[in-house]
């Protein structure tokens, strides 16, 4: 597509329950990250794939997230047993190649996770 | 630790003025810079990059100037208009990911 797509845009859950969140990067991109934005904040890095390799998984602020890539373009987030604390707004970006090149993250419009 | 931060947290200017809104970075070793907008309810919007062999560089309505001696970037708009109005990150290339600083929200008033 022409931009990043992410879905689904909004999800409400249940405290407790899983949820798994959805990326399609730009056509070609090789390299897809996800960030976490909280209400008013800036962008928390999260995970970093490079095709379907994850050399950095530093960034999950728990071993209740997860994050696997595919075929080197659809990725899903999951997060198990979501907390309240877990209500951001997920983002993904992409970029053309690594980012030992230095070149722009172009970001989808994310989905806004509401934990009751 | 290291990391990037905004002076002004809000920035209002009357529409047909120019803007500056201005980053103070710390980590010396950072090479890369970008600078996004985030309208409401959307993710954040490629505006300008500039690699740190450069002091200036200029986009459409747009220019980024980087002063490395005082660790400092600032984003100056032409001409400000009310689709300007949005909030405003700068960011630094920090290992695989972006160091984004918490942003400043410019307000453009007719």
């Amino acid at each position: 597509g022409a931009g990043v797509s992410q879905s689904p845009s909004n999800k409400v859950t249940e405290k407790g329950k899983d949820v798994e969140l959805r990326c399609d990067p730009i056509s070609g991109h090789t390299a897809l990250y996800w960030y976490r934005q909280s209400l008013g904040q800036g962008l928390e890095f999260l995970i970093y794939f490079q095709g379907n390799s994850a050399p950095d998984k530093s960034g999950l602020p728990s071993d209740r997230f997860s994050a696997e890539r595919t075929g080197g373009s659809v990725s899903t987030l999951t997060i198990q047993r979501t907390q309240q604390e877990d209500s951001a707004v997920y983002l993904c970006a992409s970029s053309l190649v690594g980012p030992a090149i230095n070149q722009p993250q172009h970001f989808g419009d994310g989905t806004r996770l509401s934990i009751l | 630790g290291e990391s990037v931060g905004l002076h002004l947290p809000t920035l209002s200017v009357q529409e047909g003025d120019n803007s500056i809104i201005n980053c103070a970075y710390s980590n010396s070793a950072s090479d890369y810079f970008i600078w996004y907008k985030q309208e409401s309810g959307k993710g954040p919007q490629f505006i300008i990059d500039i690699r740190s062999n450069m002091d200036k560089r200029q986009g459409q309505r747009v220019t980024v100037l980087l002063n490395k001696t005082v660790k400092h970037l600032s984003l100056q708009i032409a001409a400000t208009q009310p689709g300007d109005s949005a909030v405003y990150f700068c960011a630094e290339n920090s290992g695989y990911a972006l160091n984004f600083g918490k942003g400043t929200s410019l307000l453009v008033t007719p």
